[in-house]
């Protein structure tokens, strides 16, 4: 069992829709979770931290269960620029030091 | 300011070789992280280096191999390539404030490796 697994997708929405994508993760001593975006042949980069009490950013809404082991991330009003690969990433330690990243979700925002 | 810098851009390389890959943090970092990102994959740990010390090492062969120099810049080593060592090399940077929570890694552009 990978240690954390996301749909591959892709997810093809048109522009103005709301999206949900989900990840859960194996190890339970997991203390840090991000979710990072991934820009075709360019490298990661953060896109929200995700607390147990859920955070928002804009249109973006990141929410954790650590009893189910599970992260959600949500694209309201998509654009045409959020086509991009998200990644889940959780870190088995109080810090950042090794990030262990899901395969990805591709998502493609069509007019 | 300058982010994460990585060299080189693109690499060629057949089996058997040997490869150096070159990673300089954001300026005020004192920690180096190592990733390898296969095609369709995500990224996968292979090290990390603080104050020149490995603070950690990924499920990777003992073909590969890293140092960090005093100025926290960092080479990641790699012999004997294989088909497999394919991939994307992505260097990241943090601040390593040891043990602080949700602490952020800044990656550089990467270096693409292509062993023939």
């Amino acid at each position: 069992r990978k240690e954390v697994e996301q749909d591959p997708g892709p997810f093809n929405v048109p522009e103005g829709a709301t999206v949900a994508f989900n990840c859960t993760y194996s190890n339970s001593a997991s203390q840090s979770f991000f979710w990072y975006r991934q820009d075709c042949r360019k490298e990661p980069k953060l896109l929200m931290s995700v607390y147990s009490s859920g955070n928002e950013d804009g249109r973006f809404t990141a929410q954790l269960n650590r009893a189910s082991q599970y992260i959600s991330l949500l694209i309201r009003d998509s654009k045409l620029s959020d086509s991009a690969t998200y990644l889940c990433v959780v870190s088995p330690t109080g810090t950042a030091s090794k990030l262990t990243f899901g395969t990805g979700t591709r998502l493609q925002v069509t007019l | 300011d300058a982010g994460v810098t990585q060299s080189p851009t693109h690499l060629i390389k057949t089996r058997g070789q040997h490869v150096t890959l070159r990673c300089s943090p954001i300026s005020g970092h004192k920690s180096v992280s190592w990733y390898q990102q296969v095609l369709g994959q995500g990224p996968q740990f292979i090290f990390q280096y603080y104050e020149k010390e490995e603070r950690g090492r990924g499920n990777f062969p003992d073909r590969f191999s890293a140092r960090q120099f005093p100025n926290y810049s960092s080479e990641l080593n790699v012999n004997a390539l294989l088909l497999g060592d394919s991939a994307l090399y992505l260097c990241a940077s943090s601040l390593f404030l040891g043990g602080k929570l949700g602490e952020t890694q800044y990656f550089g552009p990467g270096t693409r490796l292509l062993v023939l």
